[in-house]
């Protein structure tokens, strides 16, 4: 079974600065799905980011990229210029080709953006 | 594109009675939807996956008899809390996967279930 891992419970970053959270995952697959979401006080899932493994060039969204390191198996989003919008809860996510699709979140970070 | 919709938004019933919670893909074909319960700055935990018109998967430790999933349609699945407890009370989350395109998931709003 896959396992997800967010060491960070709480990160705090002044408005306009970058802040990275962590991930790691165990996985004895070759092909997956690598996701960040984003879970604001209204509690919606929405997407930040998605990486395919079998591709080696890091993922980026506008202002959150990732650095993507499949031998270590570690899924970093940063984000940069952050904004006030920023905080919410980070999950990262472990999405399988296989076993239906079913993905794996590790615990969260809650991203407070200090202005 | 790719709208999920999950009614009601929030419900409170008494100990005892069940409560029916709706998961609609509003654009899209799901094959798949998902079943998430979340505790308060907790983790989404995966209770169920359902296919359309076969009977759902549950995870291990979830009480199948107590947390009844239909998937009726390609655009509708639902989750049926029975005898419901002050213990059920949570948040939970529902998310579809189009037909043909598994990678991506796409939540619906939650409903926040309070059982008194």
């Amino acid at each position: 079974a896959q396992t997800v891992t967010q060491s960070q419970p709480e990160m705090s970053v002044q408005e306009a600065e970058t802040v990275t959270l962590s991930c790691t995952y165990d996985t004895s697959e070759s092909d997956y799905y690598l996701f960040w979401y984003k879970q604001p006080p209204s509690r919606q899932m929405i997407l930040v980011i998605r990486q395919e493994a079998y591709k080696q060039q890091n993922a980026t969204e506008n202002r959150f990229s990732v650095n993507f390191q499949k031998a270590a198996k570690s899924f970093s989003l940063k984000i940069s210029d952050s904004q006030l919008g920023d905080a919410a809860m980070y999950f990262c996510a472990y999405r399988s080709f296989t076993n239906a699709g079913k993905s794996t979140f590790g615990d969260g970070t809650t991203l407070t953006v200090k202005p | 594109g790719a709208v999920v919709s999950q009614h009601p938004s929030r419900v409170i019933c008494k100990s005892g009675t069940s409560v029916k919670i709706e998961c609609r893909s509003l654009d899209f074909q799901a094959t798949t939807m998902f079943w998430y319960r979340q505790f308060p700055k907790q983790s989404l935990m995966l209770m169920a996956t359902s296919n359309e018109g076969s009977k759902a998967t549950y995870e291990q430790g979830v009480e199948k008899d107590k947390f009844l999933i239909n998937h009726a349609s390609l655009t509708l699945s639902t989750l049926t809390v029975t005898s419901a407890h002050p213990e059920d009370s949570s948040f939970y989350i529902c998310s579809a996967s189009r037909t043909g395109a598994t990678y991506e998931q796409y939540f619906g709003p939650g409903t926040r279930l309070t059982v008194t």
